[in-house]
């Protein structure tokens, strides 16, 4: 069975810096990864699928890369907005999600 | 509107059993796989179960194996998760989610049912 581990599991920063999420696959998924963020209350949303394509809907800032084991959503500048928790996702596997809070 | 409903959660005793729902709209749930995914409170997303888009194949994580089956009615447009024997460590947010044709991405969530297990 494939492990997902996040990290970190919290990224403290400010609006208009650069956030970097890891995710790292304990064995080798091709480009199968997905990204997801979540607010409280609200179910999650798909930003990235296979890696790096942007679901309907996503700023640009979002974007997705790697393959294999590591992988790594990169949101360029922060908008108010993105705070929130970010879970990437692989088959019937999720990571613990890492917490993107307002420093 | 694209959209996924859940209902049918609640308040259960231990050992009950509760039959949840999703309705979809705005598309036709017979193109794709669907599935199951729960949140326990404070904690992170859970895969549960899913199945295929005329119901012929379904999948399970091994916790609720035997006591939890997912069906479907594309006629009605509806997912459901019948679950028997229900036990605390079940306590979540049950959320359908639309797997993403060709893809293992949910790209459609509902808002979620929560189901309290607890005596």
């Amino acid at each position: 069975e494939i492990v997902l581990t996040q990290s970190p599991a919290t990224l403290s920063l400010s609006p208009g810096e650069r956030a970097t999420l890891s995710c790292r696959a304990s064995q080798s998924i091709g480009s199968y990864l997905a990204w997801y963020q979540q607010k409280p209350g609200q179910p999650p949303r798909l930003l990235i699928y296979d890696a790096s394509n942007r679901a309907t809907g996503i700023p640009a800032r979002f974007s997705g890369s790697g393959s294999g084991t590591d992988f790594t959503l990169t949101i360029s500048s922060l908008e108010p907005e993105d705070f929130a928790v970010y879970y990437c996702q692989q088959r019937k596997t999720f990571g613990q999600g890492t917490r993107l809070e307002i420093k | 509107e694209v959209q996924l409903v859940e209902s049918g959660g609640g308040l259960v005793q231990p050992g009950g059993s509760l039959r949840l729902s999703c309705a979809a709209s705005g598309f036709t749930l017979s193109t794709n796989w669907m599935s199951w995914v729960r949140q326990a409170p404070g904690k992170g997303l859970d895969w549960v179960a899913n199945i295929k888009q005329d119901g012929s194949d379904k999948y399970y994580v091994g916790s609720v194996k035997g006591r939890f089956t997912i069906s479907r009615d594309n006629a009605k447009n509806s997912l459901f998760l019948q679950m028997n024997s229900l036990r605390a460590e079940d306590t979540a947010v049950y959320y359908c989610a639309r797997e993403r044709f060709g893809s293992d991405a949910f790209d459609l969530w509902g808002q979620g049912t929560m189901v309290t297990v607890s005596s």
